[in-house]
């Protein structure tokens, strides 16, 4: 069946820093990939988005590009601030569009 | 335009009582999910509808665990009665359609003693 996996936590990064967090995928055809971010005591909120393969999706200066061929779409940020401390998590959308399961997140500490 | 509304926010109840969640979500949505979501962990589905139908429910707990939702719109998600292992964050999301992504409410913190 479909999942994903993402690098372990935490990720403790210095302000300014660059950031990867990686995700890869097993899924069948052409699903959809998202990267959400969850805030201390808030729900999850959609960070950027992909639906097909060699899409780069980008948002608040992060950037994935959906790499069928490696079956990733790692998370990057150029230069992270404190502000961008919180959980985030991979996930994928199946080609019908029907489920969509979660990676089990990655924490980002970034200090100051 | 207005995010999903989840109450209450936060609630604290002994094993064997019985709770109620509350979901509306984004006009328009049709479909709502309910997810659960333990401490240091992923969401994990419970339940998802469309429109009123019943669309996912195989992860739902169905001895104890019951949703509806009314006429399309807000759904409720029931625990009766409650176990310490249902401690987790309880978090609605709708979507127009899966493959664009989901807005999730803030969801409830749920604390079985």
């Amino acid at each position: 069946g479909n999942s994903v996996t993402q690098m372990e936590g935490p990720v403790t990064l210095s302000e300014e820093a660059f950031l990867t967090i990686n995700c890869t995928y097993t899924a069948t055809g052409y699903p959809s990939l998202f990267w959400y971010v969850q805030y201390p005591g808030e729900g999850l909120q959609l960070l950027l988005k992909a639906t097909k393969a060699d899409d780069k999706g980008s948002n608040k200066g992060f950037e994935a590009t959906y790499r069928k061929e490696t079956t990733s779409f790692h998370l990057e940020k150029g230069s992270v601030q404190v502000s961008d401390s919180a959980v985030y998590f991979c996930a994928l959308s199946d080609t019908g569009g029907f489920k969509t399961i979660f990676g089990a997140g990655t924490r980002l500490f970034v200090k100051a | 335009e207005a995010g999903v509304a989840q109450s209450p926010r936060y609630k604290i109840i002994e094993k064997r009582q019985s709770v109620a969640f509350w979901c509306n979500p984004i006009s328009g949505h049709a479909t709502l999910y309910w997810y659960q979501q333990i401490l240091g962990q992923g969401p994990k589905l419970l339940i998802q509808f469309q429109n009123n139908g019943v669309v996912d429910d195989s992860q739902l707990p169905k001895d104890r665990f019951s949703a509806e939702r009314l006429k399309g719109v807000d759904s409720t998600l029931k625990i009766q009665p409650a176990k310490l292992e249902d401690s987790a964050v309880y978090l609605c999301a709708s979507s127009l359609e899966q493959r664009y992504g989901y807005t999730f409410g803030s969801g409830t913190r749920l604390t079985v003693v």
